[in-house]
């Protein structure tokens, strides 16, 4: 039972336009979502994070959107850039019983950034 | 300052062995949690350790087991290999446990190959 999912294993964008990765939860008690990005023989590198008391997080290029009655989440990054290219995992997490905040991890989605 | 190191990088052993794999956390971070990738299942939960004490644990079976010292590092082990376990082992500390009270930082992970 994926209690995170990223639908989209993968996504071709060409460069200067934006990119948008989704992803879906299901579990209501999930309070901090993450994006982390992860080149191939690196570990994940934390992105941006959002809490559920809030709708957005900017940062740069990168801009979070959280959807609660929705269950979903979108990283937009824009304009996209060929070093952008990774794979792109977003995780939840949330203080509930048996949980302590282990990160939940969607199963990713590779970006590509074409020139 | 230096990020969340992890020793070694990679390994190969063969079934029935047993492995230890260690990780330093970044300086401060006092929560050191251990994270599987595989291709088809993803990031998958290992288990957390705060204070030397074991917070939450995974689905994993007892054959995978962790301890953290008084100094933050951690060390898992993996006892009986099998095929299966062959996998990224990721390391990840944070200042505390727990949700939106810290961000997880990730190692390069440990690559480990059972023949």
């Amino acid at each position: 039972d994926q209690q995170v999912k990223q639908n989209s294993p993968s996504l071709s964008v060409q460069e200067g336009r934006i990119s948008i990765l989704n992803c879906d939860y299901t579990n209501s008690m999930f309070d901090y979502f993450l994006w982390y990005k992860k080149y191939p023989a690196e570990g994940p590198t934390f992105l941006i994070s959002i809490s559920s008391i809030k709708d957005k997080n900017e940062d740069g290029r990168f801009t979070v959107f959280l959807n609660k009655s929705a269950k979903h989440l979108s990283l937009h990054i824009v304009p996209s850039q060929p070093g952008d290219s990774a794979v792109y995992f977003c995780a939840a997490s949330g203080d509930y019983g048996g949980s302590q905040g282990n990160l939940i991890f969607g199963k990713g989605t590779k970006l590509s950034v074409k020139p | 300052k230096a990020g969340v190191t992890q020793t070694p990088r990679y390994l190969i052993k063969t079934r029935g062995q047993q492995v230890t794999l260690s990780c330093s956390p970044i300086s401060g971070h006092r929560s050191v949690s251990w994270y599987q990738q595989t291709p088809g299942q993803g990031l998958q939960f290992l288990f957390e350790y705060f204070s030397e004490t074991q917070r939450n644990k995974g689905n994993f079976p007892g054959r995978f087991s962790g301890r953290q010292f008084s100094n933050s590092r951690s060390e898992m082990n993996v006892s009986t290999l099998e095929l299966g376990d062959s996998a990224l082992y990721l390391c990840a500390s944070s200042l505390v446990p727990g949700s939106s009270k810290g961000t997880q930082y990730f190692g390069p992970g440990t690559r480990l190959t059972v023949l």
